[in-house]
């Protein structure tokens, strides 16, 4: 039980085109889910956390206009990177907790801009 | 604020070597704590946890004791293996401050060679 997945796994496109990334909670219903970014050799940064049915907080620095979270449904979060440019290239992680306390990790999407 | 601390790395040992990773934490309330690992090119899995003190998580030869008079978390095993190289992340859920944040530390890289 508690799987979480992202897709896609990885994404290439170009400098700025905008790339969606879906997160899914798939036996279990998340009203939080949390989205990170992890850059190489390095830990990983909470971005945002996404909350269903109102907006999502974002941490200090991070550019909401640049990095959408929409949090659809109970088991659905995307994040959009917009007018992508090649220093948003990064692994982005998704994570979800079925009661709160222990969060479980999505795969992680791989995105590279060019 | 609450914080992970843990030894960086990298780590290098030779195959059925003693394995300990340091970590301590500072928190304000009664964390919950959490070994991750990540394996290359993929995202996290929760490794093992412990919610109060002088718990012990253990799992697949790992474990871990929530010490609180020194604040500490380590990782340990008896006898790695190739199979165990991946990066390591400490990790904290303080439900007085954030309740599902995790806060990661940095993270240490293990390699086991045969």
């Amino acid at each position: 039980g508690a799987v979480v997945s992202q897709h896609p796994s990885r994404v290439i496109c170009k400098s700025g085109t905008s790339v969606k990334i879906e997160c899914r909670s798939l036996d279990f219903q998340a009203t939080t889910m949390f989205w990170y970014r992890q850059f190489p050799k390095k830990s990983l940064m909470l971005m945002a956390t996404s909350n269903e049915g109102s907006k999502a907080t974002y941490e200090q620095g991070v550019e909401k206009d640049k990095f959408l979270i929409n949090h659809a449904s109970l088991t659905l979060s995307t994040l959009t990177v917009t007018s992508a440019h090649p220093e948003d290239s990064s692994f982005y992680i998704c994570s979800a907790s079925p009661t709160g306390g222990t969060q479980y990790f999505g795969p992680g999407t791989r995105l590279t801009v060019l | 604020g609450d914080s992970v601390t843990q030894m960086e790395g990298p780590v290098t040992l030779s195959e059925e070597a003693f394995l300990t990773i340091n970590c301590t934490y500072t928190a304000t309330g009664y964390p919950s704590l959490f070994w991750y690992v990540q394996y290359p090119g993929e995202g996290l899995q929760l490794l093992l946890k412990a919610t109060k003190a002088d718990d012990k998580g253990s799992n697949k030869g790992f474990e871990a004791t929530y010490r609180k008079e020194t604040t500490s978390f380590h990782l340990e095993k008896g006898s790695v293996q190739v199979s165990d190289s991946a990066v390591y992340f400490c990790a904290l859920s303080d439900p007085q401050t954030s309740y599902d944040k995790v806060i990661f530390g940095p993270g240490t890289s293990l390699s086991v060679i045969p």
